[in-house]
């Protein structure tokens, strides 16, 4: 299998500027999750989803941040308008559901800059 | 809400010895916990996975305990090498619905 593949692997971008990101989760995975890296606040969860529905969006920032996941073989994360303070490293990643499969797959992250 | 915590220092070891970084959490008992590795500009790996009514769970070189009662997992590196030196991570359960949640990672450098 390839594995977790997210594109862009770079983004840089200017302030207000509309970003998508896009995630493809390993065949047979169901619950995917987006999750958001930098050195000040380490990998925070934003959002996860169990069969292509929504289970937590608590970790969101703002608004300005919306995730789909229209079938079981993909997934973005926008941010409309950027900032900022949205440079980050995002990554996908994608797991099989249950006590016994907890392990995360995780994909090579897309580095966001906006400038 | 639900803080894990890990050794908030870089961690310096000599080759040869066994690493040892720790995780505690509160708020919150975990169904299970996980260790993860992550080299510079890549996403983190899984490595073990312990459950909540397991004490230890060994792996090669790596060992990794759980302490509920503290709230506490310690993970071990035995016969570090070089190639060890990355960060790792351990994440837990927030939720029966598989909600996975990071400490801040401990960076680990081994040096020959």
């Amino acid at each position: 299998d390839a594995g977790v593949i997210q594109s862009p692997r770079h983004e840089v971008t200017e302030m207000g500027q509309e970003v998508t990101l896009r995630c493809k989760p390993i065949s047979g995975h169901n619950s995917l999750f987006w999750y958001r890296q930098t050195m000040m606040r380490g990998l925070e969860l934003l959002i996860y989803f169990n069969n292509n529905v929504p289970i937590d969006d608590s970790g969101m920032p703002e608004d300005r941040f919306s995730a789909k996941m229209p079938n079981a073989s993909f997934s973005t994360l926008k941010i409309q308008p950027s900032e900022p303070r949205d440079s980050a490293v995002y990554f996908c990643a994608s797991s099989l559901p249950g006590l016994a499969y907890g392990e995360l797959f995780f994909g090579e992250g897309s580095r966001l800059t906006v400038l | 809400s639900q803080k894990i915590e890990q050794n908030s220092e870089a961690l310096n070891i000599q080759e040869g010895k066994t690493a040892t970084l720790t995780c505690n959490y509160t708020n919150y008992s975990p169904a299970y916990l996980q260790w993860y590795r992550q080299d510079p500009g890549r996403g983190p790996v899984f490595l073990l996975l312990i459950r909540e009514n397991e004490k230890e769970k060994r792996k090669e070189r790596l060992k990794v305990t759980f302490d509920t009662t503290l709230k506490q997992s310690l993970f071990h590196i035995t016969a570090s090498q070089p190639a060890d030196s990355a960060t790792y991570l351990c994440a837990l359960d927030y939720s029966s619905a598989s909600k996975i949640i990071f400490g801040s990672g401990t960076r680990l450098s081994i040096r020959p």
